[in-house]
């Protein structure tokens, strides 16, 4: 089993829909969990994170929390065009006598007109 | 992209050459990483630092060695190149007096070993 699993996409969403991203971890000990966006060519950029359970908003974005459940979300409302790119689910993990941030392979959104 | 910058942004270079990737800083954060990214792999560590002098191995460090001699500067070395090492590398930064550990990356490089 993959430390973080996300689902690879596209996934496909008309404009001003709300686009549901998910992730799952297998990591219980987990306490710090990240949301990346990555254009293609460019670096990831770091646009939520979230500690505790429960949602997190932040302008047109929610990332959701569930520990019990090992999953997080991000749900994106009103999707722009621009807002299609590729999303890292990332999760902090304790390996090796330090905090390791482990990477999901990423979601490709299609936010289409 | 957070006071980091990555040089060089390209690079083309043959099998079996040395190759040295910058990351500076101006965060002044303590903790500096060296990933790469390829298709099916996601984002893999290969070092990371947590000070001056202090480095340790990621979960990809066969064929790469680091250094960081000052807190801005952060060196990768892929000592023998190889075409399995043909990838995008990113360097990322985080400070860990929050607890938070949230990591910012530099644009990155992309490397091409022919």
């Amino acid at each position: 089993q993959k430390e973080v699993e996300q689902n690879s996409g596209p996934l496909s969403v008309p404009e001003g829909a709300i686009a549901s991203l998910n992730c799952t971890y297998s990591d219980r000990g987990s306490q710090s969990f990240f949301w990346y966006r990555q254009y293609s060519g460019k670096s990831p950029e770091l646009i939520m994170s979230i500690y505790s359970n429960g949602d997190k908003e932040d302008g047109r974005f929610t990332a959701q929390l569930n520990k019990a459940s090992q999953y997080v979300s991000l749900l994106i409302r009103d999707s722009q065009p621009s807002d299609s790119a590729t999303y890292l689910c990332a999760v902090i993990l304790f390996s090796g006598g330090y905090n390791k941030l482990i990477f999901g392979a990423g979601t490709r959104l299609a936010v289409h007109p | 992209d957070a006071g980091i910058t990555q040089s060089p942004r390209h690079k083309v270079t043959e099998t079996g050459t040395p190759v040295t990737l910058r990351c500076h800083q101006t965060e002044n954060h303590r903790y500096m990483y060296w990933y790469r990214q390829d298709p099916g792999h996601g984002l893999r560590l290969i070092h990371y630092s947590y000070g001056v002098k202090d480095t340790d191995k990621g979960e990809v460090s066969d064929g790469y060695s680091v250094s960081r001699s000052k807190t801005e500067d952060f060196l990768l070395t892929l000592e023998s190149a190889t075409s399995s090492q043909t990838s995008v590398y990113f360097c990322a930064i985080s400070e860990s007096l929050t607890g938070t550990y949230e990591q910012y990356f530099g644009p990155g490089t992309r490397l091409t070993v022919t």
